[in-house]
């Protein structure tokens, strides 16, 4: 299947900081890519569609302020996390489509003391 | 009601048992049914991808869809303690459209 890489897998920042995680289409191009939040134990909560080259959708109770979503090239998808606080600790995860199958990448876990 | 509906277990069964997970769904659009592995603190992996109704199977895997009792299963043969992670059904009406997911279940095979 296709591959998507996503970087940081974990991440330690302290509060008040930005955090940046990247989600990249390795063999595929993606117009369309999905950023997740997981809690333990608890199902994936989508949290925004991203579109290339256009503002991301984001899901009701999102902040749009709080989550930026850059989606510049049809290969990468950016999130960044502005002004983390400890709630916004979570593991993260994107997707992308190819073919109308959602791939995802491997997280990253964001623990904001 | 939740659109999709799934048993959290967590479900154990001995090595070399045939596991079924399943999912109840409501809204009848759902045409792409996907089952999902996922291991602690990684990110799902795709595992069956289903169109509409019918049965499809991969390898120790089969994925079966039945749209008239809005139902979908995932049988494991022969399951291996490297089966041991949780299962995500997933559906949507359209290829274009987000995902929905179920809960999840949690399984382990012990050896």
């Amino acid at each position: 299947g296709a591959v998507v890489s996503q970087h940081p897998s974990r991440v330690i920042c302290k509060s008040g900081t930005s955090v940046k995680i990247e989600c990249r289409s390795l063999d595929f191009q993606a117009t369309t890519m999905f950023w997740y939040r997981q809690f333990p134990k608890q199902s994936l909560m989508l949290m925004a569609t991203s579109n290339e080259g256009s503002k991301a959708t984001y899901e009701q109770g999102v902040e749009k302020d709080k989550f930026l979503i850059n989606h510049a090239s049809l290969t990468l998808s950016t999130l960044t996390v502005t002004s983390a606080h400890p709630e916004d600790s979570s593991f993260y995860i994107c997707s992308a489509e190819d073919r109308e199958k959602l791939f995802f990448g491997s997280g990253t876990q964001l623990s904001v003391l | 009601q939740k659109e999709v509906e799934q048993d959290p277990g967590p479900l154990s069964v001995p090595e070399g048992a045939i596991v079924s997970l399943n999912c109840t769904y409501s809204n009848s659009a759902f045409q792409y049914f996907m089952w999902y592995r996922q291991y602690s603190r990684k990110g799902p992996e795709l595992l069956m991808y289903t169109y509409s109704s019918g049965n499809k199977e991969d390898g120790r895997f089969t994925a079966q869809v039945d749209k008239s009792s809005k139902y979908i299963s995932l049988f494991i043969r022969d399951s291996q303690p490297s089966d041991s992670a949780t299962y995500l059904c997933a559906m949507s009406p359209s290829g274009n459209t987000p995902l929905v997911f179920g809960k999840g279940t949690r399984l382990s095979v012990i050896a």
